[in-house]
């Protein structure tokens, strides 16, 4: 089956950028997502790109797709205390109306 | 809207007890899922529903766990009889394909159970 792979911990410091990766084996994907989930909060989707894209920004955020190494990544520029939560990986495939997530990689931002 | 909302926030019980955990949709929606969140096993989709009928269920640990949504607007997870190792966060989220082409999903903020 499909499977999405990320690493568990990120530590950065404050005003440096953050990449977290995300690796993914479904190659009829469609959509791939960055959802953050903020301390005793519920996922939340931060952002998403289409997989005929290669790269899509919105303001911090950058989100690369390498769609023939099945590798794509969010950079947060200017990291700050309050980007501090988990980041999960998404993929949807083409055939499936569910989205497939990974484990989450914990962002700590220390000052 | 108020977003998905779940009932309750906090759950503590002990070994053997029925739990029952509520989820009310975001209006429209016609999805639903159900997942739980550990340590161990991060986030793992439960059961998910399409117009209140259930679709898929092999996410479903155990006879123990049964899910149910009489209407549009309400959805229960029940664990019968509850065991320690069902501790765990449980979400509830929705989502609508009419009403988002990439299909964003909108969680509710979860229900942490603790079985003691």
């Amino acid at each position: 089956g499909e499977d999405v792979e990320q690493s568990l911990f990120l530590s950065v410091r404050e005003g440096d950028s953050s990449v977290i990766n995300c690796t993914y084996t479904d190659s009829s994907s469609t959509y791939l997502y960055w959802y953050k989930q903020e301390p005793g909060a519920g996922l939340q989707l931060l952002t998403y790109i289409f997989s005929n894209m290669d790269m899509k920004q919105d303001q911090r955020l950058t989100v690369l797709l390498n769609k023939k190494d099945k590798h794509l990544s969010l950079r947060i520029a200017d990291t700050q205390t309050g980007d501090s939560a988990i980041y999960f990986c998404a993929e949807k495939g083409g055939g499936s109306y569910i989205p497939t997530f990974g484990r989450g990689t914990s962002l700590i931002v220390h000052p | 809207d108020a977003g998905v909302i779940q009932s309750p926030r906090h759950e503590v019980t002990e070994m053997g007890q029925e739990v029952t955990l509520r989820c009310k949709p975001i209006s429209g929606h016609d999805y639903l899922f159900w997942y739980r969140q550990t340590m161990m096993r991060g986030l793992e989709l439960l059961i998910y529903f399409n117009n209140n009928v259930p679709i898929d269920d092999s996410g479903m640990p155990e006879d123990r766990f049964s899910a149910k949504m009489p209407n549009a607007s309400f959805s229960t997870l029940k664990i019968q009889p509850s065991e320690p190792r069902d501790s765990a966060v449980y979400f509830c989220a929705s989502s609508s394909l009419a009403m988002s082409s990439y299909n964003e999903q909108f969680f509710g903020p979860g229900t942490r159970l603790t079985v003691l």
